[in-house]
């Protein structure tokens, strides 16, 4: 079973604009992982947000976290025709196994 | 350095055979884990190696799935008598250390497995 749910599944926008995505979880948490995964290859970490922070920032990159709605979101600015990927927020399960509990992800595709 | 490293990147088998698929964690990384992503979806634990001791497993779909990593480095994921829902691609990942739940993980590209 899957904790997060990324919305919008999919994104289109413009080479240029900035594109938004948005996760929620179900559990608490200690901290909130987004990575991002290209066709065929796999998932790279972009940010770690822990659970007493609410906004994050790496290059384009601006990651906010809200505890009390149980929801983060991703904000990529500037977009770049390479930022073309699929974007997941993942969440570790604090009792017990290490492991990240994925969403679905969204589709993010940067036209020309 | 280099990255993980998943091998083959493809592999057809049909239904019934024993496939084996194998990890090369980043050198010293003391987590390893195993991922299996269906077409469209986010990845779904499998299973969790902290060094050569396998500490949760409770990801695996069936008996017919079964992993190991015998010196603490390289992994070896088995699905033995495959079906045609085992067909996703395996992803596996390692991190530095024991507290990995706390760091990034760093995924290799995968094994695309096809059951046909």
């Amino acid at each position: 079973s899957q904790q997060g749910e990324e919305d919008p599944q999919a994104l289109s926008i413009q080479e240029g604009e900035n594109a938004t995505m948005n996760c929620s979880y179900k559990t608490s948490i200690n901290n909130l992982q987004w990575y991002r995964q290209n066709s065929g290859r796999g998932l790279v970490h972009l940010i770690l947000i822990r659970s007493n922070e609410r906004e994050k920032h790496s290059g384009r990159l601006r990651v906010t976290l809200d505890t009390s709605k149980k929801s983060s979101s991703l904000l990529i600015t500037a977009s770049r025709a390479a930022d073309t990927a699929s974007y997941f927020c993942a969440t570790p399960i604090i009792q017990g196994a290490q492991k990240l509990v994925f969403g679905q992800g969204t589709r993010l595709t940067i036209n020309p | 350095g280099a990255g993980v490293s998943q091998s083959p990147r493809y592999k057809v088998a049909k239904r019934g055979q024993d496939v084996a698929l194998r990890c090369d964690p980043i050198s010293g990384h003391v987590s390893l884990f195993w991922y299996q992503q269906a077409l469209g979806q986010g990845p779904e634990f499998l299973t969790y190696f902290q060094n050569e001791a396998q500490l949760d497993k409770s990801g695996l779909p069936s008996d017919r799935f079964f992993a190991e990593r015998p010196e603490g480095s390289v992994s070896t994921l088995k699905i033995q008598r495959t079906q045609q829902e085992d067909s996703a691609v395996y992803l596996c990942a390692s991190s530095l250390v024991r507290t990995a739940s706390n760091q990034p993980q760093h995924f290799g590209d995968g094994t695309r497995l096809s059951i046909l």
